[in-house]
C-alpha cells in the first residue's frame, strides 16, 4: 500500500499569508503526528492526533498554528498569517497505533517570503 | 521534557569500517526509535526498540534502559550508508510525541 503523502510539497507563500499543508496518512494507521524541521536541524514535535482527537498540541508555537483531522483520516495543518520564521520543512508521520513505529511522509518545504 | 544527546555530531569513516552512534536520554520511556534522513532529505524509521538488541541487515540497535542510553551499530560500512541518523524518545509525563537527538552526519568514504 502506499505510505504517507503530503501535498503540497513545495510552497512558496507571501508574508501575511494563509497556508494548509495536508497529510494523508497510511490507510488504517490511528495516530498521525506533525512535525517541524529547520533547515541543518533535527524535526521538532508540534500535535498529534488520535483518531479525530488531537491529543497534544503542545508544541504548536503560537496560536497562528492549527491542526485537524476531523474524520480520523487526513489532517491538515494550517499556519495564519505566515512570518518568514515559519519557513521550513513541516513533516507529518503516522501509525498504526499510539506508541507503535511512525512512518514519515516526504514533507511539504514552505517557503515565506 | 526529554533531552535527547547523541554523539558523535559528524563521523567520516573509510568504506568497510564498523560504526557506532551514541544515544542518551534523560527521562524512563516505553521505546526509543532510530531514524535515517537521506541526503535527498526523507526520514525512515529503522529501529523502535524498548529493551535489548535488534539487528536489521548490517544495522544493530541496543538499548539499556536502567542507563537510558542506545547505539546504533553498523558493520561494514558501506557508501550508501552515508546519511544522518537520528534517534528520537518520547517526552515523558504523558505525551507522544517525539523528541529528537540533533542527528549524527555519517560520511563513508570508499
Amino acid at each position: 500500500g502506499a505510505g504517507v503523502s503530503q501535498s503540497p510539497r513545495y510552497k512558496v507563500t507571501k508574508r501575511g499569508q494563509d497556508v494548509a499543508l495536508r497529510c494523508d496518512p497510511i490507510s488504517g494507521h490511528v495516530s498521525l503526528y506533525w512535525y517541524r524541521q529547520a533547515l541543518g536541524q533535527g524535526p521538532e514535535f508540534l500535535t498529534y492526533f488520535n483518531y479525530e482527537a488531537q491529543q497534544d498540541k503542545s508544541g504548536l508555537p503560537n496560536d497562528r498554528f492549527s491542526a485537524e483531522r476531523p474524520e480520523g483520516s487526513i489532517s491538515t495543518l494550517t499556519i495564519q498569517r505566515t512570518e518568514q520564521r515559519d519557513s521550513a520543512m513541516y513533516r507529518c508521520a503516522s501509525s498504526l497505533r499510539i506508541y507503535n513505529e511512525q512512518f514519515f511522509g516526504p514533507g511539504t518545504r514552505l517557503t515565506v517570503l | 521534557k526529554n533531552e535527547v544527546e547523541q554523539s558523535p555530531q559528524n563521523l567520516t569513516a573509510q568504506e568497510g569500517e564498523f560504526i557506532t552512534i551514541n544515544c542518551s536520554y534523560s527521562v524512563g520511556i516505553s521505546a526509543l526509535h532510530w531514524l535515517q534522513q537521506h541526503p535527498g532529505g526523507g526520514i525512515v524509521s529503522l529501529f523502535m526498540l524498548s529493551s535489548g538488541k535488534k539487528k536489521h541487515g548490517r544495522l544493530i540497535a541496543t538499548i539499556n534502559i536502567q542507563e537510558k542510553h542506545s547505539s546504533l551499530h553498523i558493520t561494514a560500512s558501506h557508501p550508501r550508508d552515508s546519511a544522518v541518523y537520528i534517534c528520537a524518545a518520547p517526552p515523558g509525563g504523558g505525551a507522544d510525541g517525539l523528541t529528537f537527538g540533533k542527528g549524527t552526519h555519517l560520511i563513508i568514504q570508499p
